[in-house]
C-alpha cells in the first residue's frame, strides 16, 4: 500500500482480556518500529524488528507484551492479560533503506481497557 | 541514556507571529534530530532532520539547526499560519546499536489564531 496501515483503529477490551494489535508497513520496507503514545508517559519505543528478527526489545514494558513479525512485512503486537495502564494509542512506523533513518507512522490502534 | 527535553505547551500564537519551539537533547553517540509532526486527527508525520552537527533542516517554512555545542535543536518559523496548528515533537535516534528507534520529547501543542 501507499502508507503504513494498523488494525483495528479502536479497540475496547476489559481488563484481563487478550488483545492482538496489527501493522502492515510500507512494502519493502525491512525495519518496522512499535511505539505507544500515552498521557503519562508520552510517545515511547517498544520493539524494533529487522527483518522477522527483533535485536532490541528493550522497551516492551512487561513479559505481557510480545510482538512478531512474519515475512518481513506484517507485525503483530500482543498484550496478554491487560491492564487500564496499557490504555494507550499504539503507532507503528517503518523504514526503507531508500530514505533511511526516516520512519513513516501509521494512524495508531487506540487501545481502551475498562 | 538517550533524552529529548521539549519546550512545553500549549502555545497560542496569532497569525503571521514568530514561533520557537525549543528542544535539548542527551546522547551518548552522535545522534541524528528530527522534528515530526501530529496534525488534528492524523498520524505522526516527519517534519525536517538533521543528521550531524551544524546540519539545517528545513520544510514548509520550519527551520532548525543541529547545534552540538549547546545540545539544542530547536524549531523556528518566521510567519506562522492557522494550518501550523498541530503538536509537534522533537526526537533523537542514535544509531549504537544498529537501531533507529525513536526517543521523543513530550510535546508542544501550537494553536495559531487567525
Amino acid at each position: 500500500g501507499a502508507g503504513v496501515s494498523q488494525s483495528p483503529s479502536n479497540k475496547v477490551t476489559e481488563k484481563g482480556k487478550d488483545v492482538e494489535l496489527r501493522c502492515d508497513p510500507i512494502s519493502g520496507h525491512t525495519a518496522l518500529y512499535w511505539y505507544r503514545q500515552s498521557l503519562g508517559q508520552g510517545l515511547e519505543f517498544l520493539i524494533y524488528f529487522q527483518g522477522n528478527s527483533a535485536p532490541d526489545k528493550s522497551g516492551l514494558p512487561s513479559d505481557r507484551f510480545s510482538a512478531e513479525r512474519t515475512g518481513g512485512s506484517v507485525s503483530t503486537l500482543t498484550i496478554q492479560r491487560t491492564q487500564q495502564e496499557d490504555s494507550a494509542v499504539y503507532l507503528c512506523a517503518s523504514e526503507g533503506q531508500e530514505k533511511y533513518n526516516e520512519q513513516f507512522f501509521g494512524p495508531g490502534t487506540r487501545l481502551t481497557v475498562l | 541514556g538517550d533524552s529529548v527535553t521539549q519546550m512545553e505547551g500549549p502555545v497560542t500564537l496569532s497569525e503571521e507571529a514568530f514561533l520557537t519551539i525549543n528542544c535539548t537533547y542527551t546522547a551518548t553517540g552522535y545522534p541524528s534530530l528530527f522534528w515530526y509532526v501530529q496534525y488534528p486527527g492524523e498520524g505522526l508525520q516527519l517534519l525536517l532532520k538533521a543528521t550531524k552537527a551544524d546540519d539545517k533542516g528545513s520544510n514548509k517554512g520550519f527551520e532548525a539547526t543541529y547545534r552540538k555545542e549547546t545540545t539544542s535543536f530547536h524549531l523556528e518559523k518566521g510567519s506562522v499560519q492557522v494550518s501550523d496548528s498541530a503538536v509537534y515533537f522533537c526526537a533523537l535516534s542514535d544509531d549504537q546499536t544498529g537501531a533507529n528507534n525513536l526517543f521523543f520529547g513530550t510535546g508542544t501543542r501550537l494553536t495559531v489564531i487567525p
